[in-house]
């Protein structure tokens, strides 16, 4: 079955460094690739998406590039911020056997950017 | 962008009782939601398909008698923990697809802001 693995965290930076978060996956069919953010105490939030291989999702700074012939999809971003502190969840949309597009999540990777 | 409600946000029960959790499209038509379960520190874990006229589909360990799901418009989807018990206490979140939406290769579900259940 598909799934998606993502470091675990927690990811402790100061403030304008530079994140990454690893991301990769494997699934049976052609996924698009997501990032979500949730921050404490709410549901999730798309930050960006990337549906073929070689797109680049991009939003708040933040970007990842669909990377086929890796399969990963690192999150980065160039200069953070407290307010990016939160749970980032790698996820894929595949081809469900039942006909619909089922998401696969990751397992989160909490980061805290400290002033 | 497309909005998702949940309500309530929070819930606290006593163990025994039953919870009604309701999750709405408010700006956009959802044939299709998903309810996810998501422990402490754990990532979301599908529970079961909302289908729009028709039956739930559960994943693999869901209970779907303790579970009902009930999808009777394309706006509205509910969640029924029955006989609720401290185990069932979890974060549950629900998403919906936009069906006036379909990007080539993948389709966006947009999520709920999430109900904190808690049973005593």
């Amino acid at each position: 079955g598909d799934s998606v693995t993502q470091m675990e965290g927690p990811v402790t930076l100061s403030e304008e460094a530079f994140l990454t978060i690893n991301c990769t996956y494997t699934a049976t069919g052609y996924p698009s690739l997501f990032w979500y953010v949730q921050y404490p105490g709410e549901g999730l939030q798309l930050l960006l998406k990337a549906t073929k291989a070689d797109d680049k999702g991009s939003n708040k700074g933040f970007e990842a590039t669909y990377r086929k012939e890796t399969t990963s999809f690192h999150l980065e971003k160039g200069s953070v911020q407290v307010s990016d502190s939160a749970v980032y969840f790698c996820a894929l949309s595949d081809l469900h056997s039942g006909g619909y597009q089922k998401v696969t999540f990751g397992i989160g990777t909490k980061l805290q950017v400290i002033p | 962008g497309a909005v998702v409600s949940q309500h309530p946000s929070r819930v606290i029960c006593k163990s025994g009782t039953s919870v009604k959790i309701e999750c709405r499209s408010l700006d956009f038509q959802a044939t299709t939601m998903f309810w996810y379960r998501q422990f402490p520190k754990q990532s979301l874990m599908l529970m079961a398909t909302s289908n729009e006229g028709s039956k739930a589909t559960y994943e693999q360990g869901v209970e779907k008698d303790k579970f009902l799901i009930n999808h009777a418009s394309l706006t509205l989807s509910t969640l029924t923990v029955t006989s609720a018990h401290p185990e069932d206490s979890s974060f549950y979140i629900c998403s919906a697809r936009d069906m006036g939406i379909f990007q080539g290769g993948g389709e966006t579900q947009y999520f709920g802001p999430g109900t904190r259940l808690l049973v005593l």
